[in-house]
């Protein structure tokens, strides 16, 4: 069975800094993956999305990578601000019918 | 933002009783999935459908049920609510191995 690990839990950074989120996986039969971030409250919003023949993909500040070989993907956030203050979660798809297993999340807050 | 709705959003309900949960899209995408959100277990899928009357199980599906009679409408049904179902439920949809997207969400309150 699939299983996924985000490491740090939480994080707590100072407006400005560039930071990593790991995410890291048991099962390198997977094909896509994709990022959310949640609000708290809210439901999951899409941020990114790697398909498997690719390596990485990249969104304004947003940037993750796919290491199958390794059994690990990072989201990369550039110039981190407040408003990036969300949970992020990375998930990947394996099998048929496109689903997700989920990772247990990373809590971001970047203070002013 | 993707065109799904979830309702109710937020719904209190007693011990024994039935809950029917509906997903609603305007999207016209094949998959649709149920998840339910809780602390400490993340998001687990609960079941999906590939196809208007095709449906299957995910990894939490005892004392759930799905039908989905329209491609729009995917419903999620606590035959007896108990009180481990109380968590937040998460509808979403897709094209197959491509992006998934959420609804909002509905929380549920078993008492």
């Amino acid at each position: 069975k699939q299983e996924v690990t985000q490491i740090p839990a939480a994080l707590s950074v100072p407006e400005g800094e560039n930071l990593v989120l790991n995410c890291s996986f048991t099962d390198s039969a997977i094909y896509n993956l994709q990022w959310f971030r949640q609000d708290p409250g809210k439901g999951l919003t899409s941020l990114l999305l790697i398909q498997s023949s690719q390596r990485e993909q990249t969104s304004g500040r947003l940037n993750a990578s796919l290491d199958k070989s390794s059994g690990r993907s990072t989201l990369y956030i550039a110039a981190s601000q407040p408003g990036d203050s969300a949970t992020y979660l990375c998930a990947f798809y394996t099998g048929t019918a496109s689903k997700l297993t989920f990772g247990t999340g990373t809590r971001l807050q970047v203070t002013l | 933002d993707a065109g799904i709705t979830q309702s109710p959003r937020h719904k209190v309900t007693e011990t024994g009783t039935p809950v029917t949960l509906r997903c609603h899209q305007t999207e016209n995408h094949r998959y649709m999935y149920w998840y339910r959100q809780d602390p400490g277990h993340g998001l687990r899928l609960i079941h999906y459908s590939y196809g208007v009357k095709d449906t299957d199980k995910g990894e939490v599906s005892d004392g759930y049920s799905v039908s989905r009679s329209k491609t729009e409408d995917f419903l999620l049904t606590l035959e007896s609510a108990t009180s481990s179902q109380t968590s937040v439920y998460f509808c979403a949809i897709s094209q197959g191995m491509y992006e998934q997207y959420f609804g909002p969400g509905t929380r549920l309150t078993v008492t």
